[in-house]
């Protein structure tokens, strides 16, 4: 199947600090999806990107569809103790088609 | 408006048993999808129901059957259970076909098997 390559795979920082994250792929994708996912839950939907170039907020998240339609980018700015989780990318070939995820970033957040 | 509901929760199965993973979404969604999700591989896809009467195979099937009840409900069963299948299960589901499409997913059920 195709692969996402997620990374950071991990992350540890300050409360208060800003957090980039991005998933690329070797192949062209028409829609990325970005997931939070905390401890015993399932992949909660962040944000949502169906055209190249396209930026798009969700409260302090900012997603971006990359111009290649390869890759993908997840900014939160002015991290917080409730960000600590762990973030996925998920990415669509064509409408219909499956979706294939990173392997998530981790993120700590700390006090 | 629940979205997408799995049960069990928990399970724990001994080798050579057989359970059925219930699922079922409440957003009249034609596409439902079964996930496997193991520590440091990611969400890899079992099998799917692009629609109401279809199932196809995703990446890891071996070991899995489905069935699509209705519009509203996707079942996984596993004949006989090993322990290559100790995971987290979950299901998903998203409107499929229409463009733009979002996935929803269920809250998981955590498997074990001894």
């Amino acid at each position: 199947g195709q692969q996402l390559n997620q990374s950071p795979q991990s992350m540890f920082i300050q409360e208060g600090e800003d957090v980039s994250m991005n998933c690329t792929s070797s192949s062209i994708f028409n829609t990325w999806l970005w997931y939070k996912q905390d401890p015993g839950e399932g992949p909660v939907l962040l944000i949502a990107l169906y055209k190249a170039g396209e930026l798009t907020s969700n409260g302090r998240l900012t997603a971006q569809f990359g111009i290649t339609r390869k890759d993908s980018f997840l900014n939160i700015s002015a991290s917080i103790p409730s960000d600590v989780g762990i973030y996925f990318c998920a990415g669509q070939l064509g409408t219909g088609n499956q979706f294939y995820f990173g392997t998530g970033t981790s993120l700590t957040v700390i006090p | 408006n629940a979205g997408v509901t799995q049960t069990p929760k928990f399970q724990v199965l001994k080798t050579g048993q057989s359970m059925t993973l219930q699922c079922a979404q409440d957003m009249n969604h034609n596409s439902m999808y079964w996930y496997r999700q193991d520590p440091g591989m990611g969400l890899r896809l079992i099998y799917y129901s692009a629609s109401e009467g279809t199932t196809d195979k995703g990446e890891v099937p071996n070991g899995y059957n489905v069935s699509r009840l209705n519009k509203r409900e996707f079942s996984l069963r596993l004949e006989s259970a090993a322990p290559s299948q100790t995971s987290v299960y979950f299901c998903a589901s998203t409107e499929g076909g229409v463009g733009n499409e979002k996935l929803f997913f269920g809250s998981g059920t955590q498997l074990s098997v001894l």
